[in-house]
């Protein structure tokens, strides 16, 4: 049984369109990460979320940590061709090491 | 400047074989792991350190002997190599236990 849920698992949608992927969990967390892995790379942070209802923007991208700490998403609003990549989430429980999600492979085509 | 660097990147060797994966970090954190992602991309951790000491070690069989000569350097030995240990295998740090990870680029491990 996997502790976090990613969805969908594969989402392909044409340059310009928005999008939102779900990271879910039956656990409590302490915190959230969100990674995007390339092809040939290691994942990259992208942002940590650690309170209930938190919102945060990086640019195009909107992250929100569910209220109670369960679950997470992540939005793309005109989405690029260079935001293709594997998005993975990570969830902590304070002091303890991360559980990966199995991802969500994200293909933006042109 | 690398941040975290792994050596070698791929990595091609018969089965029943030794080898071994070395990984450094530059950014002075105290906490560094071992990860295996499948063919599916499932990242899975195997081992923690923290401070060159062992924390954690997931459900790996004993053939996987990490080693952590000081707190930069984090190593991976895998003896008598099977099939099924073909996968890439990231090392990442970070500045403590259950905080914001770096990672490496990866060592394609393929067992022919």
């Amino acid at each position: 049984t996997q502790l976090l849920e990613q969805s969908p698992q594969f989402l392909s949608i044409q340059e310009g369109e928005n999008l939102t992927v779900y990271c879910n969990s039956s656990s409590v967390f302490s915190s959230l990460q969100w990674y995007r892995q390339e092809p040939g790379e290691g994942p990259v942070l992208l942002v940590t979320v650690v309170t209930g209802g938190e919102v945060k923007k990086l640019k195009r991208l909107t992250f929100q940590f569910g209220d109670a700490r369960k679950d997470s998403s992540l939005h793309i609003t005109a989405a690029q061709t260079g935001d293709t990549g594997l998005y993975l989430c990570a969830g902590g429980r304070g002091g303890q090491n991360f559980v990966f999600g199995p991802g969500t492979r994200l293909s933006v085509l042109p | 400047d690398t941040a975290v660097s792994q050596t070698p990147k791929y990595l091609v060797t018969q089965m029943g074989n030794d080898k071994s994966i070395k990984c450094e970090q530059n950014l002075g954190h105290d906490t560094m792991y071992w990860y295996k992602q499948d063919s599916k991309k499932f990242l899975k951790i195997m081992f923690s350190y923290n401070n060159k000491e062992l924390i954690i070690n997931e459900t790996v069989p004993n053939r996987f002997s990490p080693k952590s000569p000081d707190k930069a350097h984090l190593n991976l030995h895998i003896n008598s190599l099977e099939l099924g240990d073909s996968a890439v295998y990231f090392c990442a740090s970070s500045p403590g236990s259950g905080q914001p990870q770096h990672f490496g680029d990866g060592t394609r491990l393929s067992i022919l």
